[in-house]
């Protein structure tokens, strides 16, 4: 998927645990999107920003927090993970229609 | 009450053949859109076919088509001459509100449908 580069791909943390995930995008898009994957649910929004140093919550945003100091970067943080929020993370950006272009995902397990 | 309903959570198809993916969706908005995404077992989203509510004529794309029917709003996928390489997870997808509209950029996924393609 060129265009949208996700950071890690793995991840394994411990309860109570924090990090980042990173999504960077090199087409000059202003729409980008957090979503989590859990099995038989399909995508569920997170947080989304419609540009440089603006965030807004999603369907699902407990417990995360995002930021978008530069327009090609979009910031998805844990700061207290919880086995809960183990999924599969996917960043995307909108493409034209209103569609959208993710990245390769995360998968993310917290024990 | 679920605004993109996929009742088919998993499918067995013979190579070669059609398929018809179904989807609902629940919306009051006029203006909206349908996607559809293809998820292989490797885990990347792939669109696949967009269509506005707008449109007067169904989406197509290659051997995907979209077969859209606003009276029933529904948005049913169809993979002409299925191939092996189309088994994997498809999801359907709605935005509501015109496009770029602020506050409605978001899309609302289906629970997808697993497409296995028998040789």
């Amino acid at each position: 998927n060129a265009g949208v580069t996700q950071t890690p791909k793995f991840r394994v943390l411990k309860t109570g645990q924090s990090m980042t995930l990173l999504c960077a995008q090199d087409m000059n898009h202003e729409y980008m999107y957090w979503y989590r994957q859990d099995p038989g649910m399909g995508l569920r929004l997170i947080h989304y920003s419609v540009g440089e140093g603006t965030t807004a919550k999603g369907e699902v945003p407990d417990g995360y927090n995002v930021s978008r100091l530069k327009k090609q970067n979009f910031l998805l943080g844990l700061e207290s993970a919880a086995p809960s929020q183990t999924s599969v993370y996917f960043c995307a950006t909108t493409l034209k229609g209103g569609g959208q272009h993710f990245g390769d995902g995360t998968r993310l397990s917290i024990l | 009450a679920q605004k993109i309903t996929q009742t088919q959570p998993g499918m067995f198809v013979q190579e070669k053949e059609a398929v018809t993916l179904d989807c609902t969706y629940d919306t009051s908005d006029q203006s909206y859109g349908l996607f559809w995404y293809k998820q292989p077992s490797s885990g990347e989203m792939i669109f696949l076919i967009y269509q506005g509510s707008y449109d007067e004529q169904n989406a197509t794309e290659g051997r995907y088509s979209l077969n859209f029917q606003k009276a029933r709003k529904s948005a049913n996928l169809v993979i002409s001459a299925s191939q092996l390489g189309d088994s994997a997870m498809y999801f359907c997808a709605m935005r509501e509100g015109r496009y770029f509209s602020f506050g409605n950029e978001k899309l609302t996924f289906g629970t997808g449908t697993r497409l296995t393609i028998i040789p």
